[in-house]
């Protein structure tokens, strides 16, 4: 089975200021990664994804993520946050199910972001 | 192009309703997952249903369950109703058979158990 591990619960910063939101990951098997937003009250939107190819991936509003096999994480990144970036974050893994016949998402815990003017 | 559906937004039950939600998925998406968030517990999985039939199933009593109808879209059931029940339940859908587990997700139904 694998985890999500987010290892902050909550990150204040200042507008303007680069942030990053960490996220680990275990699993016995080959996985796909992904980062969705929750702004108040609303659904999650999918910021980015990690399928395969380049291990640097771009998503919507500056964001980025950078897969890193060895050290099984997958941090998200921006160089500078505005106020409209306040929202959770959730990190995700998607891998096989145990018996193989398709693939289940499984969720960290969520990262609060707050950014203050 | 339509997005996940889900209805109705807010609902306010009394303990001992039962109550259902509703999604509907985006256009040719066969997969509807349903998850309960709340503070406390964060994001967790409730059941999946692909073609009609439930294939995966999260860690929560008999008192919750789902079908999914043959246009895809799904509906969940809450029965006897507790305080604890309070949160946002949220749909997902995805394609089912093109696997990379991506979903797309509803606004989410928020439900207050008084």
């Amino acid at each position: 089975a694998q985890s999500v591990t987010q290892l902050d619960s909550q990150v204040p910063v200042f507008e303007e200021a680069p942030v990053e939101l960490r996220c680990n990951y275990s699993s016995s098997v080959s996985v796909y990664l992904f980062w969705y937003v929750q702004y108040p009250n609303q659904g999650l939107q999918l910021l980015l994804k990690y399928l395969s190819g380049s291990t640097l991936v771009k998503g919507i509003n500056g964001f980025e993520a950078e897969f890193n096999k060895s050290q099984t994480s997958f941090h998200l990144r921006k160089p500078s946050v505005h106020i409209s970036d306040t929202a959770e974050y959730f990190c995700a893994v998607s891998a096989p199910n145990s018996g193989g016949s398709n693939y289940k998402l499984t969720f960290g815990k969520g990262t609060l972001l707050t950014v203050n003017p | 192009k339509a997005g996940v559906t889900q209805t109705p937004r807010y609902l306010i039950k009394t303990r001992g309703q039962q109550v259902t939600l509703s999604c509907s998925p985006i256009s040719g998406h066969r997969s509807v997952s349903w998850y309960q968030q709340t503070p406390g517990q964060g994001l967790q999985f409730l059941f999946e249903y692909f073609s009609e039939t439930q294939r995966n199933k999260g860690n929560f009593p008999g008192r919750f369950s789902g079908r999914q109808f043959s246009n895809s879209r799904s509906e969940m059931n809450v029965s006897t109703l507790e305080l604890g029940d309070s949160a946002l339940y949220l749909c997902a859908s995805s394609w089912g058979d093109r696997e990379t587990g991506e979903a797309f997700f509803g606004q989410g139904t928020r439900l207050t158990v008084v």
